[in-house]
């Protein structure tokens, strides 16, 4: 089956800094993946969409990339606020009648002032 | 525009008991998803609604699970009798479009104890 996997450990940076978050899928080829935001007691939140044909796709100061050959998308959030502190889950569209969309665990970061 | 609604926001009821999540969707919005969260594991996906029709049941976990969508309005998700596994946040998704570029609006979810 499908699994998609992202570092559980949290990321911890300073305000600033670049942060990376890595997303590794196996088991599948997807024609799109979505990355979301969730703070706590809240929904996910849409971000970025990135079509398997695109290598890169930016928005504001938010980068994603998706490498099929690697089986991975990273996300970069540069410049970083505190505000940016957030659970970040990666997701895959699956290609059937539903085009639901599969995540992964998410990874929490954490921007220091 | 108001965004995805759910009610009520926490419930917590005994094992066997039942219980109902309701979720109203962005107005004209035709696809509504249903996804859960239980404890230490990632968001899994429950069912998807076209209008009224169910288009993908494939994620619900059993029978004591019930979602309806009277009407292509809101949607409630009913489970009955409740186990303690179902503990969990339940979170409900509406899209205007339905396609692989398909984009979610996540309403705050609904979270289940089950004691």
């Amino acid at each position: 089956s499908q699994k998609i996997e992202q570092n559980s450990e949290a990321l911890n940076i300073q305000e600033g800094k670049t942060a990376t978050l890595t997303c590794n899928y196996t088991n599948y080829s997807p024609a799109y993946l979505q990355w979301y935001r969730q703070d706590p007691g809240r929904g996910p939140v849409f971000l970025l969409l990135i079509r398997e044909n695109e290598k890169e796709k930016r928005k504001e100061r938010l980068k994603v990339t998706f490498d099929t050959t690697l089986k991975q998308s990273l996300f970069h959030i540069t410049a970083s606020q505190p505000a940016d502190s957030a659970t970040y889950l990666c997701a895959l569209v699956a290609m059937d009648s539903s085009y639901k969309l599969i995540f992964g665990s998410g990874t929490r970061l954490l921007v220091r002032p | 525009e108001a965004g995805v609604t759910q009610f009520p926001s926490h419930s917590v009821i005994e094992k066997g008991q039942t219980v109902t999540l309701r979720c109203d969707p962005i107005s004209g919005h035709d696809n509504l998803y249903w996804y859960r969260r239980v404890m230490g594991k990632e968001i899994k996906f429950l069912l998807h609604f076209v209008k009224e029709s169910k288009q993908d049941e494939s994620g619900m976990p059993n029978n004591r699970f019930l979602a309806e969508r009277t009407g292509g309005t809101y949607s409630t998700l009913k489970v009955q009798p409740a186990e303690l596994e179902d503990s969990g946040v339940y979170f409900c998704a509406s899209s205007l479009g339905f396609s692989g570029a398909n984009v979610l609006t996540f309403g705050a979810g609904s979270r289940l104890t089950v004691l």
